[in-house]
């Protein structure tokens, strides 16, 4: 158990729709990730806040979007679903946000499917 | 531009040998963490193995350890004993302090344990 907890962990739902995903990290973490697993694309990072602070940006379409709340835990907002959103979205948490050091310790993921 | 290469989209071995797998990367930061993931067929990612740009020796943890040719750019994982239960996916990552410290992931390596 790595301590970050996510929920959904399923999640079935049709195109044009919106969900929320849902992050807790680790206990004393203060910077937390999102990832996209998809078949053809691998691990794709989305997006890192620290501290409620938006820290980086990767492969973050327009249509989704984040943020990291006083108790910082973290959501990410899906809008307009396509089918090729249909993937395995990890949240991962770290200690700080400028450690090279730290590994990222993962939750289970959101699997969500895009009918 | 991909960072992270892992050239080996599955490999074999056979209960209780050792096996190699191959990560290259680019960077030009003098700082940075080289980091190994497996993901079961479960889903959940564990982290494996790390080492710092500026180790001098090879990270060892158990029966992994990491292979770090640093002018070659070069930071494969060896798995020694293998077992049927290190059948699975392997991910080489890595994380530059110059570039927001957030973490960056290869196409990674499927692993089939053979008994």
């Amino acid at each position: 158990d790595s301590g970050v907890t996510q929920t959904p962990k399923h999640l079935i739902t049709a195109t044009g729709q919106r969900v929320t995903l849902r992050c807790s990290p680790r206990s004393g973490d203060l910077s937390v990730y999102w990832y996209q697993q998809s078949l053809d694309q691998g691990l794709q990072f989305l997006i890192q806040y620290y501290n409620g602070e938006e820290r980086a940006k990767g492969n973050i379409l327009e249509r989704f979007s984040a943020q990291q709340f006083p108790d910082l835990h973290s959501e990410l907002n899906l809008s307009s679903l396509e089918l090729g959103d249909s993937a395995l979205y990890f949240c991962a948490s770290s200690q700080v946000a400028r450690a090279n050091t730290g590994e990222l310790f993962f939750g289970e993921g959101s699997r969500l499917t895009v009918l | 531009a991909q960072k992270i290469t892992q050239t080996q989209p599955g490999m074999f071995v056979q209960e209780k040998e050792a096996v190699t797998l191959d990560c290259t990367y680019d960077t030009s930061d003098p700082s940075y963490g080289l980091f190994w993931y497996k993901q079961p067929s479960s889903g959940e990612m564990i982290f494996l193995i790390y080492q710092g740009s500026y180790d001098q020796q090879n990270a060892t943890e158990g029966r992994y350890s990491l292979n770090f040719q640093k002018a070659r750019k070069s930071a494969n994982l060896v798995i020694s004993a293998s077992q049927l239960g290190d059948s699975a996916m392997y991910f080489c990552a890595m994380r530059e302090a110059e570039n927001n410290n957030d973490m960056r992931f290869g196409a990674g390596t499927r692993l089939t344990v053979k008994p």
